[in-house]
């Protein structure tokens, strides 16, 4: 059974610093790995979508990376703003299931 | 093009009744996931719905029903609504490439008193 991890669980950083957020997977068989962003009461935002066969993705001051074979991906924000202030979920799509499973989130808080 | 719609965008029931809610998909998408987030808790999936067939189900009591209809929107029924099951429940849909990613609507936060 696939299981998502992330840590940390949350994370508060000065406005300004580059920050790398983590997501771990216990089952090595996904189609692809999505990061989503979701702001308190509100839907799922999707940031970056890596496929199995990709290494990254880049979308403005985001980067994900993707290391399918130790099960890991990690989200990188550069020159983070109060704005980015959000819970990050990471989930993977495996074949097994079909759905996607996600992590706990990490509470990113950003301060002025 | 049009997001992944859901209705109504709140709901408020009593014990013991039945709440319906409604998701509408982006056109082209055949498949739409549900999934429950109830406070403090994870992302917990419900109902996988592809071309009108129920494809998976999470771990939650038979209470918890849905449909897919030719249009491939999607309804999800609870019934006998416990306090526990208050949250945002989440609709996402994606198509029928398995690399395909999902986009997920707004949410309906039903609250069960």
């Amino acid at each position: 059974k696939q299981e998502v991890t992330q840590i940390p669980a949350a994370l508060s950083v000065p406005e300004g610093e580059n920050l790398v957020l983590n997501c771990s997977f216990t089952d090595s068989a996904i189609y692809n790995l999505q990061w989503f962003r979701q702001d308190p009461g509100k839907g799922l935002t999707s940031l970056l979508l890596i496929q199995s066969s990709q290494r990254e993705q880049t979308s403005g001051r985001l980067n994900a990376s993707l290391d399918k074979s130790s099960g890991r991906s990690t989200l990188y924000i550069a020159a983070s703003q109060p704005g980015d202030s959000a819970t990050y979920l990471c989930a993977v799509k495996g074949g097994s299931q079909g759905n996607l499973i996600f992590g706990k989130g990490t509470k990113l808080s950003v301060k002025p | 093009e049009a997001g992944v719609t859901q209705s109504p965008t709140h709901l408020i029931k009593t014990r013991g009744q039945q709440a319906t809610l409604r998701c509408s998909p982006i056109s082209g998408h055949t498949s739409v996931y549900w999934y429950q987030q109830a406070l403090g808790l994870g992302l917990q999936f419900l109902l996988w719905y592809d071309e009108g067939e129920e494809r998976n189900r999470g771990n939650f009591p038979p209470r918890f029903s849905g449909r897919q209809f030719p249009n491939y929107s999607s309804e999800l029924n609870v019934n006998a609504l416990e306090l526990e099951d208050s949250a945002l429940y989440l609709c996402a849909s994606s198509d029928r490439d398995r690399g395909s990613g999902y986009t997920f609507g707004s949410g309906t936060r039903l609250t069960v008193v």
